[in-house]
């Protein structure tokens, strides 16, 4: 199986902050990289799909970057709604596989 | 507005078995791949299994964590996806999402509880 290590587990940041959540894969994974967005008792929302794709109605200060192994997300500003918990999911190869989630939290 | 509406969780006896169903509507469900994916509390979601469309002969993928004991399966006239959960342990208790696939799970079901308990 893929492991997918998350960092950091807990992230603290203030509005308007630029944040960076990493995910690194044990071996490649061709940039079949997804990240998803849950807020406490809702379902997990994507944000981008395949690395670098920005899914629709999503806002342009989510981006994602990476190759390989290692893969970013960064949020170019944090609003009041994106304190929430990130993951990653890796679907280069069966079982797909998550990371452990990252758990941002307003500073 | 694509919808994904999850049911038949709850409380089983470890060892029994348990179906649920997921009512899709807002898209061409026979169109897509299907998945369901757990999430125990505080934890990651965890990837169970997954089914493709007609075309692609409805093949399915597990788990091994899963492989033997669940089987999903999909009824393209009704639009519903299935997973039968059989021989259930303490440790199957999550909350249980169906997602359907465009690049892997674009969107996500609200979820089902499902307690393993005596």
């Amino acid at each position: 199986d893929i492991q997918m290590t998350q960092s950091p587990s807990f992230l603290s940041a203030s509005v308007g902050d630029r944040v960076t959540i990493n995910c690194k894969a044990s071996q490649n994974i061709n940039k079949y990289l997804n990240w998803y967005q849950q807020k406490l008792g809702e379902a997990p929302k994507r944000l981008i799909y395949n690395t670098n794709n920005l899914q629709t109605g999503i806002p342009s200060r989510f981006s994602g970057s990476g190759s390989g192994t290692d893969y970013t997300l960064t949020i170019s500003s944090l609003q009041p709604e994106d304190f929430a918990t990130y993951f990653c999911l890796q679907h280069n190869s069966f079982p797909w596989t998550f990371g452990g989630g990252t758990k941002l939290e307003l500073k | 507005e694509v919808k994904l509406l999850e049911s038949g969780g709850g409380l089983v006896q470890p060892g029994g078995s348990l179906r649920l169903s997921c009512a899709a509507s807002g898209f061409t469900f026979a169109d897509f791949y299907m998945s369901w994916i757990r999430q125990s509390p505080g934890k990651a979601p965890e990837w169970l299994s997954f089914i493709r469309n007609k075309a692609n002969s409805y093949t399915t993928e597990y788990n091994p964590s899963v492989k033997g004991r669940f089987t999903i399966s999909r009824d393209d006239t009704q639009n519903v996806l299935y997973l039968q959960m059989n021989t259930l342990r303490a440790e199957d208790t999550a909350i249980y999402y169906c997602a359907k696939h465009e690049r892997a799970f674009d969107y996500w079901g609200q979820g089902v509880m499902v307690t393993v308990s005596s």
